[in-house]
């Protein structure tokens, strides 16, 4: 019972560069979003796809990327990591058709720290 | 504009004592609402939900919440309070028609319940 899968549990970057979070479930789930956390602040929306080849802006977009090329796979890019990026970034997915009534199933997160 | 309320930063209760933890949200529409609770380095872990029906629902590991509408208001409860349930717990709504299914999360409050 895998579930949702993040890599790597913590990364620290210097400013400037890129990299890739990796979200992947097992559980066949339409739905699949990235948030961060931060202090103080609860969890907020970065993108979200609804299904394969479907994505969209959340709350926080900017300086982030995403595709969903695959229905297990949602992968979170930073483009040019900042020192405001430093966060914990959780991945989620929920099912369908009443997926807005489902609840969403979240990895344990990856611990970014922009330096 | 969504949002969700979560007053208190920190609750402290004894073991064995009841526990409540508040909650009141602001959405268009009746809402989904969502009780999660996250243990420390993990990913948040869904508790109950209310979609629709009775103001009183039950959840995981003897957690209850009750839905009042004139209130706007969606508090968690439990009994007794147990040394584990020590976490931090975020309530989350949900507008029924949002096409995102986004997730509208609060600041969370950290029950510490001491034995």
């Amino acid at each position: 019972n895998a579930g949702v899968t993040q890599t790597p549990k913590f990364q620290v970057l210097k400013t400037g560069q890129s990299m890739t979070l990796q979200c992947a479930q097992d559980m066949n789930h339409e739905y699949m979003s990235w948030y961060r956390q931060d202090p103080g602040m609860g969890l907020r929306l970065i993108h979200y796809s609804v299904g394969a080849g479907i994505t969209d802006q959340g709350e926080v977009p900017n300086g982030y990327n995403v595709s969903r090329s695959t229905t297990e796979d949602f992968p979170l890019r930073l483009l040019s990591a900042a020192p405001s990026q430093t966060s914990v970034y959780f991945c989620a997915s929920s099912s369908g058709p009443e997926r807005g009534g489902q609840p969403q199933h979240f990895g344990d997160g990856t611990r970014l720290s922009i330096l | 504009a969504q949002s969700v309320a979560q007053p208190e930063d920190q609750v402290n209760v004894a073991e064995g004592n009841p526990l409540t933890v508040k909650c009141t949200y602001s959405v268009s529409g009746n809402p989904y609402l969502f009780w999660y609770v996250q243990y420390p380095n993990r990913g948040l872990q869904f508790l109950l939900k209310y979609i629709t029906g009775d103001n009183l629902v039950k959840g995981s590991y003897g957690f209850e919440a009750e839905f009042n509408k004139s209130q706007t208001s969606f508090h968690l409860k439990k009994p007794s309070a147990l040394v584990s349930d020590s976490a931090l717990y975020f309530c989350a709504v949900r507008a029924p028609k949002d096409s995102s299914y986004k997730l509208i999360f609060g600041s969370g409050t950290r029950l510490l319940v001491r034995p």
